[in-house]
């Protein structure tokens, strides 16, 4: 079944206590990107990826890092989160991110609060 | 900046209304997509419209991409319980972002149908 995975699905954490939520995508898909979700803001991307070791900012990336070593999985780490990162997260992945009618495909979420 | 425009936010209407959701903006895109979102769940793609005047139809809904390939709409006929949950248009972002991938999300239009 073709799916992204997020883990964790919840998670609560402290001011400044590093995290990482992991995504894996099983379709081959070379773009992948992460997004959070807030109320009244709607859907921002924080990062997106092209394709192996090339990653970009999206619209919100401050306090987000990324990484793409391998082309299933795309990483989102908060180096020291902070109480304005609690959010919903969706990590996301579409075959190549260059036609106009791909079909992106989204993980579950993961619910973050910081204390 | 491009930006989405979604009306009306919230819609709470009875079983077997008609209704109709829209997404506006000043900007031009290359193809506009819909997407539905209940809780708990990422969104799930319904549609990618591509072509100005385009009209796809999905059993009950109807999707419209305006002519000048800057607005849309989303028309529900006879709406069911099972139709409930938030409805997102999302534009892909021009070339000049850099992109031709990105997807720029409007804040959503959460729906609500009553038995």
């Amino acid at each position: 079944e073709a799916q992204v995975t997020q883990n964790p699905r919840y998670l609560i954490t402290v001011t400044g206590k590093k995290l990482t939520v992991t995504c894996s995508q099983n379709m081959n898909h070379e773009y992948m990107s992460w997004y959070r979700q807030d109320p009244g803001l709607g859907l921002r991307q924080i990062y997106y990826s092209m394709n192996v070791e090339v990653t970009d900012k999206g619209d919100v990336p401050e306090g987000y890092k990324v990484s793409r070593k391998e082309k299933r999985n795309f990483p989102l780490i908060l180096e020291s989160p902070s109480p304005n990162q609690t959010s919903l997260y969706f990590c996301a992945s579409r075959s190549s991110g260059r036609t106009y009618q791909e079909t992106q495909y989204f993980g579950p979420g993961t619910r973050l609060l910081v204390l | 900046t491009q930006l989405l425009e979604q009306s009306p936010q919230f819609l709470s209407i009875q079983e077997g209304e008609n209704l109709t959701v829209y997404c506006n903006s000043s900007s031009v895109f290359s193809s506009l997509q819909w997407y539905r979102q209940e809780p708990g769940e990422g969104p799930v793609l319904l549609v990618t419209v591509v072509t100005g005047g385009e009209v796809k139809k999905l059993k009950r809904l109807t999707f419209q991409f305006g002519d000048a390939r800057k607005d849309s709409s989303l028309h529900i006929t006879a709406a069911q319980p099972g139709d409930t949950g938030l409805y997102l248009c999302a534009g892909v972002g021009s070339p000049y972002r850099g992109s031709q991938g990105n997807l720029i999300f409007g804040k959503g239009t959460k729906l609500s149908v009553k038995p």
